[in-house]
């Protein structure tokens, strides 16, 4: 079945840190991906997403991710992080063989000013 | 821009009872989702609906989960008998396509089982 990783569950750093947050999927077919974030008492918004071309995907507030397909990862990262990106971070993928969303665990950013 | 709204934000009820989650997606969306998030565990797709029809769910949307379009904007869950391990963050999503497309989501619903 298909599974989503996310390895950090907690991330603490300080303002201007850089930050790098692991996603892995299970499936050995197509996929699109996704990072969500949530910020405190807010819902889920799209970072980015990647479904086809360039694997070093841009998205916003100064966030990207890079699908490397032969380690079925799609790790997200920012070269410095601010204390307004403290929040959940969820990786997400759906697959050719269907429209559900597989999410991860989620991490949880802390950023200390 | 337009959002997915949901209501309400935090329901409380008694085990076996029935509750109605609802949604509106954005408007000129024609995919449905419903996904829930127990406490500290990751995010979980339930039901997938279009064309008025459940397209895909989950082992977890069983008999005593349903869904519905009552009208031309709002899109509902109902739990026909809570049960306690029901308690849950419950969300709402929608798009306009299939897989390729951004699913969208609501800020959604608290339901807490007693």
């Amino acid at each position: 079945a298909q599974s989503v990783s996310q390895h950090n569950h907690h991330v603490i750093l300080s303002e201007a840190a850089s930050l790098e947050l692991g996603c892995n999927y299970s499936y050995g077919g197509t996929v699109n991906l996704f990072w969500y974030v949530q910020y405190p008492g807010q819902h889920l918004q799209l970072l980015l997403k990647y479904f086809s071309g360039d694997p070093l995907v841009k998205g916003i507030k100064g966030f990207e991710a890079e699908f490397i397909k032969s380690k079925f990862s799609f790790n997200l990262r920012k070269p410095s992080v601010q204390w307004s990106d403290t929040a959940e971070y969820f990786c997400a993928v759906t697959t050719n063989t269907g429209n559900q969303f597989y999410f991860g665990t989620g991490t949880s950013l802390t950023v200390i000013p | 821009e337009p959002e997915v709204t949901q209501t309400p934000s935090h329901q409380v009820t008694q085990m076996g009872q029935e509750v109605i989650l609802r949604c509106v997606p954005i408007s000129n969306h024609l995919y449905f989702y419903w996904y829930r998030q127990i406490l500290g565990q990751k995010v979980e797709f339930l039901v997938s609906f279009y064309n008025n029809e459940i397209s895909e769910k989950s082992e977890i949307f069983d008999d005593q989960f349903s869904v519905e379009r009552p009208d031309g904007s709002n899109f509902t869950l109902k739990i026909r008998s809570t049960k306690l391990e029901d308690s849950a963050m419950y969300f709402c999503a929608s798009s306009d396509g299939q897989n390729t497309d951004t699913q969208y989501f609501g800020p959604g619903t608290r339901l807490t089982v007693l």
